[in-house]
């Protein structure tokens, strides 16, 4: 399968504790995203990477969140400290550079935080 | 500023019948509109999408959507409905085209008949 993956697909965890996201990308596009999807709700942008460079970041990306992309190749998301409200689908996404390219969407990690 | 209008949170139809999602879009710029469709368990897949080319847009599966400018809207539609059409479905628009810049609506629900 070459398309986006993330790990894990569900995480329970309790309030206070940090968590950690996976998201491997198809492996030829430098751009890396992720977003948030609430109940009832569209997807809502948080931040994204070319290549190593975070270049962007929502101000829904609250201090407790952090992204990386170390090599330019996968990313990780931490939540610190999570709260009930970061209780959410974490969409990862990628994308050749530039233009208006198609967004590849991994299949999300379900966060819930008890 | 962008946004977008899912004008029914749920449509339901019998199979065989056409499909109606609507959709009215805001945006300062000429946007770029999209339709992604994101079936249980599975990531979210771009149906099609609007880049000021040809008004009329053909996707997979026999959807197709309709740019108006005038009525700032970008209707999806299918001749008729198969069951495995049952899903969520968003629109989405971008004034930048990047997929940092994807603002999707709160969605359809899709439920077809048999």
């Amino acid at each position: 399968d070459t398309g986006v993956s993330q790990n894990p697909r569900h995480k329970i965890t309790k309030r206070g504790q940090n968590v950690t996201f996976r998201c491997d990308p198809i492996s030829e596009h430098n751009r890396l995203y992720w977003y948030r999807q609430t109940l009832g709700q569209g997807p809502e942008f948080l931040t994204y990477f070319q290549n190593e460079a975070q270049l962007e970041k929502s101000r829904l990306l609250s201090d407790r969140f952090s992204a990386e992309r170390p090599k330019g190749s996968f990313s990780t998301l931490e939540i610190q400290r999570t709260e009930q409200g970061d209780s959410a689908m974490y969409l990862c996404a990628s994308s050749e550079t530039g233009g208006i390219t198609e967004a590849f969407f991994g299949q999300g990690t379900r966060l819930t935080v008890v | 500023a962008q946004s977008v209008t899912q004008l029914d949170s749920h449509v339901s139809v019998s199979e065989g019948t056409p499909v109606l999602l609507r959709c009215n879009y805001s945006s300062s710029y000429s946007p770029s509109l999209f339709w992604y469709v994101q079936h249980p368990n599975k990531g979210l897949q771009l149906l099609l999408k609007y880049t000021s080319a040809a008004t009329l847009v053909k996707g997979i599966n026999g959807f197709e959507a309709e740019f108006k400018k005038s009525e700032t809207s970008f209707h999806l539609t299918k001749p008729s409905a198969h069951m495995s059409d049952a899903a969520e479905y968003f629109c989405v628009v971008s004034d930048q085209g990047g997929a940092n810049n994807l603002f999707f609506g709160t969605g359809t629900r899709l439920t077809v008949i048999p």
